[in-house]
């Protein structure tokens, strides 16, 4: 059973840039056709997807994040990660990283879920 | 861009069958997934493409999509089905998986 575990800083003052890394254990990067992503949730509000990012170099990215999100994804560390520049409040919230399913090169259902990380953007 | 909607709560009494749906312009021609999030978890989904079913979801939790309409039906509520539940499509033009807002399910 695959494991994504996310880490990175806890706390950042507005208009920092948020760095966060996913690291996988249990299924490799580079041997499977998954897409790797990200998703967060403000508390007690809804899922908001901000991309999705395959070893190929296809990368799917929300819209409304696309400005301020880089999603990288490193076969050589089993790792991907994701950064959002110009953070805000309206940045906070929990973020996970998934394991998707690929179907015709784009993302599928998403299988796997890290457990989730809170990052709080405070001055 | 595309939009789903869905109703912030539904309420069911246990023994009973719960549908929420998620409402989307033409949603027919999109395959429709389910997620069921509970609290201080990870969501998990329950159905996927319109209707079917991972390996080890219960039978209890199906799926239709029709119109501009989808459903998630679930049979014989449980106590331990009272959760979040969200709707999500893959919108292949605009490259963008969108979710619903989510419904929260009420067992009473």
């Amino acid at each position: 059973q695959v494991q994504l575990q996310e880490a990175g800083p806890g706390l950042l003052k507005p208009s920092e840039t948020l760095s966060l890394t996913c690291t996988v254990t249990l299924d490799s990067i580079s041997g499977s056709d998954h897409f790797w992503g990200w998703i967060r949730q403000a508390p007690g509000k809804g899922l908001e997807w901000i991309g999705s990012g395959h070893k190929s170099g296809a990368i799917y990215y929300n819209p409304s994040l696309r400005s301020r999100v880089t999603i990288f994804v490193d076969t050589s560390k089993n790792q991907f990660s994701l950064t959002l520049t110009s953070v805000s409040a309206a940045d906070s919230g929990f973020y996970y990283c998934t394991r998707d399913l690929n179907t015709a090169m784009a993302p599928h259902i998403i299988d796997s879920w890290g457990q989730g990380t809170l990052v709080t953007v405070s001055s | 861009s595309y939009v789903l909607t869905q109703p912030p709560s539904v309420s069911v009494d246990p023994g009973q069958t719960a549908k929420i749906p998620c409402g989307g312009n033409n949603i027919e021609s999109y395959s429709v997934h389910w997620y069921q999030q509970k609290p201080g978890q990870a969501p998990v989904v329950v159905v996927y493409d319109d209707s079917d079913r991972p390996s080890g979801i219960p039978e209890r939790f199906s799926g239709s999509n029709s119109g501009n309409t989808a459903t998630l039906t679930i049979s014989r509520v449980e106590d331990g089905d009272e959760a979040d539940y969200y709707c999500q499509v893959w919108h292949s033009t605009e490259h963008q998986r969108i979710f619903g807002g989510g419904t929260k399910l009420t067992v009473l």
